[in-house]
């Protein structure tokens, strides 16, 4: 089956540093990826939709400069969280859509915490 | 009212029991409907969808959708530890691979 990877799976930092999540599909292409922040106990919420080589497109209220995309290649879009802070903390997940089935699939997550 | 309505559980039953998972949605414009599988600290895994009302079946798995009632279900028969999860239902207007809407899960212990 499909398989997305991310990486790191935990990450910790300092206030005020800026950390990358790297999501990758690993058996397919994916011209089209997406962002997923979750809370404990709490849904999904999408931040943001990836297209390979165009501008990400951000949910409302999600601030586009905080929260930098990049989708440089089929099969790899990163997220960059600039200028951490402690209410960043949380689980992000990435997913990627499967051209074949038309479906998404996603990645195992990673959790920041910003101390 | 909230877009996606979703008891969160937790939800325990004995292994073997029948168990049966509900969303209620208010968006007319939610064509498609999915139930993912969440195992703690683990990305959703897509276990069924479907676009039209009525009954899907996958092994031990059923989805019902009541588009008339804005209703869907997720049975599970014959259930087993390995069920133990947080189940989310999703809906998107234009496809599985589309923007997605989660409800914000409910919690399963199948216990032996």
């Amino acid at each position: 089956g499909a398989v997305v990877s991310q990486h790191p799976s935990r990450v910790i930092c300092k206030s005020g540093t800026s950390v990358k999540i790297e999501c990758r599909s690993l058996d397919f292409q994916a011209t089209t990826m997406f962002w997923y922040r979750q809370f404990p106990k709490k849904s999904l919420m999408l931040m943001a939709t990836s297209n390979e080589g165009s501008k990400a497109t951000y949910e409302q209220g999600v601030e586009k400069d905080k929260f930098l995309i990049n989708h440089a290649s089929l099969t790899l879009s990163t997220l960059t969280v600039t200028s951490a802070h402690p209410e960043d903390s949380s689980f992000y997940i990435c997913s990627a859509r499967e051209p074949f089935t038309d479906t998404q699939y996603f990645g195992p997550g990673t959790r920041l915490t910003v101390l | 009212q909230k877009e996606v309505e979703q008891d969160p559980g937790p939800l325990s039953v004995p292994e073997g029991a029948i168990v049966s998972l509900n969303c209620t949605y208010s968006n007319s414009a939610f064509q498609y409907f999915m139930w993912y599988r969440q195992y703690s600290r683990k990305g959703p895994e897509l276990l069924m969808y479907t676009y039209s009302s009525g009954n899907k079946e996958d092994g031990r798995f059923t989805a019902q959708v009541d588009k008339s009632s804005k209703y869907i279900s997720l049975f599970i028969r014959d259930s087993q530890p390995s069920d133990s999860a947080t189940y989310l239902c999703a809906f998107s207007g234009t496809g599985t691979a589309s923007k997605l809407t989660f409800g914000t899960g409910t919690r399963l212990q199948v216990t032996l």
